[in-house]
């Protein structure tokens, strides 16, 4: 069974550029999280989709960060403009269904803004 | 807002010797997992824990749940160098819609 794909895996820009990410979650999941792991830090939810669906996203900063699972399937999480603190490892996650089915992680992509 | 605490944050310990890793969390959970990180790499999930008096063991790994003092420990028996790793503890609850609250995970180096 495929994991969960993101794209890409290292992503450099300067700041008040924008930028996007890619995420295949794994087949049949409905459920789909983005995380932000700073540095040093734990993951952090920045939103989650039920299908496509938003069930949380209460800690997206909504004025430069948007995403969307149009299909329910592959979903995309832009940053527009980038600032230097939005540097971190943005990771996606699946999960069968939404109420206590473990999470699959994917590699994630390395944020780096200058 | 659930608060997960993990200590220590980081710990040095020897090839051969035990130690023990502590995760609390401030409300009512459904679930606690554990994770571990190498450095670069994703999450690899390690362990879920779903019910008072969990206990589950994985090679030199044990992890054990107590929701009445809302505390998990992850036990390491005779560590090796290839446990060298960030374990992260995380809690969910549908109050958060099951997504998970982490610490901030403690790195480990095993020593020879």
């Amino acid at each position: 069974e495929a994991g969960v794909a993101q794209s890409p895996r290292y992503k450099i820009i300067e700041k008040r550029q924008s930028v996007a990410f890619w995420c295949n979650p794994i087949s049949g999941h409905a459920t789909l999280y983005w995380y932000q792991q700073i540095l040093g830090q734990g993951p952090k939810l920045l939103i989650q989709f039920q299908n496509n669906g938003v069930v949380d996203d209460s800690q997206l900063p909504k004025d430069r960060f948007s995403a969307e699972r149009l299909k329910g399937v592959d979903s995309t999480l832009k940053i527009q403009p980038a600032k230097l603190e939005d540097s971190a490892v943005y990771l996606c996650a699946s999960s069968l269904v939404l109420a206590g089915a473990e999470q699959y992680f994917g590699p994630g992509t390395r944020l780096t803004v200058t | 807002e659930l608060k997960v605490e993990q200590n220590p944050l980081f710990l040095s310990m020897q090839e051969g010797k035990n130690y023990t890793i502590y995760c609390n969390y401030s409300t009512t959970s459904d679930r606690l997992y554990w994770y571990r990180q190498d450095p670069g790499k994703s999450l690899e999930s390690l362990f879920v824990l779903l019910s008072n008096g969990a206990v589950k063991q994985e090679g030199r790994l044990m992890a054990s749940l107590d929701t009445k003092a809302r505390l998990s420990t992850l036990h390491i028996t005779a560590a090796v160098h290839d446990l060298s790793a960030t374990y992260f503890c995380a809690v969910d609850n549908s109050n958060s819609g099951y997504a998970l609250n982490f610490g901030k995970g403690t790195s480990l180096l095993v020593t020879p």
